[in-house]
């Protein structure tokens, strides 16, 4: 299985800041990498597919980037609303691994 | 645009079977890959497996011997069945489409079902 590992697992951050964060694949995935966004008691939602591309209707804050094993999420001046749990996916092999959360608090 | 809902018990015994339906709304459920996913409390989320257009499924290893995931193109639906279900398999499960057969990331998601296994 390829392991997905995030960091930092929990930030605190301000408004406007600009956050980063990075997933690392056990192995190289090339750019079969998602990021989804979950508030309390809701599904996921998908921001980011193929490790760059915003999914319509997705702030452009936020962007996606790297390829083969490191990738980072960066959300580049924080709004209340984006105040949530960010998890990484790899959709490069089965099973599918999602990696194991940031959450990104006050 | 479409919506997918679970629907099944909220509880569920210990050794028995968890069966949770996800029913497609406003368009197609051909086309696409379309996968069950879980999230025990407080913690992170699990691919349970998926079901193809075509009926094709992959499961997630440690699950195999337990899973079937099942299509109804005539209700537009697709289900799960977990057997042999322990306290371990208590979670918020979800439904979810993968909107691309390229990249296959899950672009729409069900809201989720709470499925507690206890006696």
């Amino acid at each position: 299985d390829i392991q997905l590992t995030q960091s930092p697992s929990f930030l605190s951050a301000s408004l406007r800041d600009r956050v980063i964060i990075t997933c690392r694949a056990s192995r190289g995935i090339g750019n079969y990498l998602a990021w989804y966004q979950q508030k309390p008691g809701k599904a996921p939602k998908l921001l980011i597919y193929a490790a760059s591309t915003l999914q319509s209707g997705v702030p452009s804050r936020f962007s996606g980037s790297g390829s083969g094993t490191e990738f980072t999420l960066t959300i580049s001046s924080l709004q209340p609303e984006d105040f949530a749990t960010y998890y990484c996916q790899q959709l490069n092999s089965y099973p599918l691994t999602f990696g194991g959360g940031t959450k990104v608090d006050i | 645009q479409v919506q997918l809902q679970e629907s099944g018990p909220e509880l569920v015994k210990p050794s028995e079977t968890l069966s949770l339906t996800c029913t497609v709304s406003n368009g197609s459920i051909g086309g696409y890959y379309w996968s069950w996913i879980r999230q025990p409390p407080g913690k992170g989320l699990e691919w349970i497996g998926y079901i193809d257009y075509s009926g094709s499924t992959n499961y997630n290893f440690p699950l195999t011997s337990r899973v079937t995931i099942s299509l109804d193109m005539s209700k537009s639906q697709f289900s799960l069945r977990l057997t042999s279900v322990t306290a371990a398999d208590t979670a918020v499960y979800y439904c979810a489409r993968h909107g691309d057969l390229i990249y296959y990331y899950m672009d729409v998601w069900g809201k989720g079902t709470t499925v507690t296994v206890s006696s």
